[in-house]
């Protein structure tokens, strides 16, 4: 049964990059779509994008020029990388696994992102 | 892009039925499949409903999908409501581009 952990620092200071990791296992990151999600505090969901193993990202308009995704098919890890933060991108991080583009089927556990000088 | 509208909240009873409908505010409903998460109180969502109507596997049979082009809306229908249930719930649809809009979560009150 595939499994998704998110990890990365909790706290990050205004201007700086957020960078998270996605660590897969139970399967192979070499197939399927791999997405990113946030989750403002007391807010619904926000897609950031995603990406598939042949390199190809999609990525939401409203962050695209701060928006960098990889895949690490070494380690079985996706990644997240988040430039110029400001308070707005205070939020829970989810990973996911796509069977397609448009859906999720797995969700990691989330990792809470606070921006903050 | 088109937005994707849900009530904020509703309520019900054990045992009764609910539906949560998703409104898309431009945009044919059917262009583009819907999906349904469910996100219980401090977790992580979980799938519910992908391609407008199917069910993930262990996902129960109280929980259905649709879609109506008269509405131009989708909808969730859980049946014998369970306490269980109370959650948020999101649609979410995608574009010509393949990006990804969700809709605002409806709260589900079992009480």
């Amino acid at each position: 049964q595939v499994q998704l952990q998110e990890s990365g620092p909790g706290l990050v200071k205004p201007s700086e990059t957020l960078s998270l990791t996605c660590t897969v296992s139970g399967g192979s990151i070499s197939t399927y779509s791999w997405t990113w999600i946030r989750q403002p505090p007391g807010k619904g969901l926000e897609w950031i994008g995603y990406m598939f193993n042949s390199g190809y990202t999609n990525n939401n308009p409203s962050l695209r020029s701060r928006v960098t995704m990889s895949l690490h098919t070494s380690k079985n890890q996706f990644s997240l990388k988040l430039s110029s933060v400001t308070a707005a991108d205070t939020a829970m991080y989810y990973c996911a696994r796509g069977a397609v583009a448009y859906n999720i089927d797995v969700w990691g556990k989330g990792t809470t992102v606070t921006v903050s000088s | 892009n088109f937005m994707l509208t849900q009530p904020h909240s509703v309520s019900e009873s054990p045992g009764k039925t609910v539906t949560i409908s998703c409104t898309r505010s431009s945009g044919s409903i059917a262009n583009n499949y819907v999906q349904w998460y469910q996100q219980r109180p401090g977790s992580s969502p979980t799938s519910l409903i992908y391609d407008d109507s199917q069910r993930p596997s262990g996902v129960p049979s109280r929980f259905s999908g649709s879609i109506d082009s008269s509405s131009n809306s989708a909808s969730l229908t859980i049946s014998g409501l369970k306490t269980a249930d109370e959650a948020d719930y999101y649609c979410q649809s995608y574009d010509s581009s393949n990006r990804w809009v969700f809709g605002g979560g409806t709260k589900l009150t079992v009480l």
